[in-house]
């Protein structure tokens, strides 16, 4: 069974901090990884990450995906408190069904 | 105005009775789903729809049903609600000539089941 696992679950770091946030995925066929940010309610779009080894950066935030290791990690360097939401990353297969993982929840404190 | 619209944001029903979530999108995607999101679980699909004739089950797709009455509408249906359905159900789409990949959601539909 395809899944998606995000690690650490809840986070919580003072304003300034660099965070690392996990994401490990078991798909059949997989595409591609998504990264997603959701405050109050909708997720929106961060990053989407296809080949290894190439970081794509937005900012403070930045993401690279490891093939071999069947991972991925969302950095974002001196944190503010507008960091504060949680950030779900889900991957993608052949059919462009997303596999979602439960999400870390980052608490940015002043 | 948003491009992903749901309706209603919020409904609080009763055990049994039938509910319907709606959907449209002005962004012009041909692909659109329906998730709903538990604390702890993440987001689930429940169906997923490549064009107006093309409708999928998702990984959650019992007790729930799905129209595609036009390209811009979803609608999701449970027919006979139960406790264990309150959630936050979101709808997306996504754009196949784009790649298909990103997706955008509407603002969620807030599900309380009593």
């Amino acid at each position: 069974e395809d899944k998606v696992v995000q690690s650490p679950l809840s986070l919580v770091v003072h304003e300034g901090d660099t965070v690392t946030l996990n994401c490990s995925y078991e798909v059949t066929n997989f595409r591609s990884l998504l990264w997603y940010k959701q405050e109050k309610k909708a997720p929106t779009f961060l990053f989407m990450l296809t080949s290894s080894g190439i970081e794509k950066k937005s900012g403070r935030l930045s993401s690279i995906l490891d093939k071999k290791e069947l991972s991925s990690i969302l950095n974002i360097t001196a944190t503010q408190t507008g960091d504060s939401a949680i950030y779900l990353c889900a991957a993608m297969d052949s059919n462009y069904q997303l596999i979602w993982g439960a999400g870390t929840k980052l608490i940015i404190k002043p | 105005d948003a491009d992903v619209t749901q309706t209603p944001r919020n409904r609080i029903t009763k055990t049994g009775k039938r509910i319907m979530l709606e959907c449209s999108q002005t962004k012009g995607h041909d692909r659109m789903y329906w998730y709903r999101q538990d604390p702890g679980l993440g987001l689930r699909l429940i169906y997923y729809s490549f064009d107006v004739k093309d409708i999928n089950k998702g990984e959650i797709s019992d007790g729930y049903s799905v129209s595609r009455q036009a390209q811009a509408k979803f609608s999701l249906s449970l027919e006979s609600a139960i406790p264990n359905q309150t959630a936050l159900y979101f709808c997306a789409t996504s754009d196949w000539l784009a790649g298909g990949s990103e997706q955008f959601f509407g603002p969620g539909t807030r599900l309380t089941v009593l």
